[in-house]
């Protein structure tokens, strides 16, 4: 089983939808993220969170919400989705004593 | 957060061939994270540069980092079709990860 596990892997949903990605890890890691991928953009941060009491926005997080259920469990949500928000989403983790993130596979997000 | 530059966006090389790509900051990073992602898939984690002046091997990749910390470098020898894929730097911010937009290397065979 993967690490860090995305579902759904494709989403695709129509303009003011709700709709919520979700991301769990085994790695027993404390801290968690969600990213956004576009073509040309790299990869810009969403939000972060570095416990289950502790969530931080990130440099997009205007439309998005998050909510940190577990320690190994960090969702996303697109409240009323729109359709600049079509991309590709990952989910990323990492602890103090771990070099690098490790993501998830990423949920192919479309919205119509 | 403060921005790291990749160049360049974009190369196509034969097999055989080598492959540069370059991560500039205007300010001096306190280390410099480098990821490959092959088309289809997700970032994978493959280096963390700390010192200045440093060189670290994997392979046929060699990554250095600049004396005066605001640059980055990854180095492909002898590229195969395995190779194909982008390559991010990402600096470090408040324990988060700032990604450059990439570098898409293509080979062909």
């Amino acid at each position: 089983d993967a690490d860090v596990t995305q579902t759904p892997r494709n989403r695709i949903t129509k303009t003011g939808k709700r709709i919520m990605l979700e991301c769990s890890q085994t790695k027993g890691h404390d801290r968690m993220y969600w990213y956004r991928q576009d073509p040309g953009l790299g990869l810009r941060l969403i939000y972060y969170s570095f416990d289950v009491k502790d969530i931080n926005k990130g440099e997009i997080s205007d439309g998005y919400s998050v909510s940190r259920q577990a320690q190994a469990k960090f969702s996303l949500s697109l409240e009323s989705a729109i359709p600049n928000q079509t991309a590709l989403y990952f989910c990323a983790t990492s602890d103090l004593d771990s070099y690098g993130y490790t993501f998830g596979s990423g949920t192919r997000l479309t919205i119509v | 957060g403060q921005q790291v530059m990749q160049i360049p966006q974009y190369q196509h090389v034969q097999e055989g061939e080598d492959f540069t790509t370059y991560c500039n900051s205007s300010t001096t990073l306190s280390n410099i994270q480098w990821y490959k992602q092959r088309p289809g898939g997700h970032p994978v984690f493959l280096i963390q540069l700390v010192k200045s002046g440093e060189v670290k091997k994997q392979k046929r990749l060699t990554f250095q980092f600049g004396e005066a910390k605001k640059n980055s470098s990854l180095h492909i020898t002898a590229t195969q079709t395995t190779d194909v894929g982008t390559y991010f730097c990402a600096r470090s911010g408040y324990s988060t990860l700032t990604f450059g937009k990439g570098t898409m290397l293509l080979v062909s065979p």
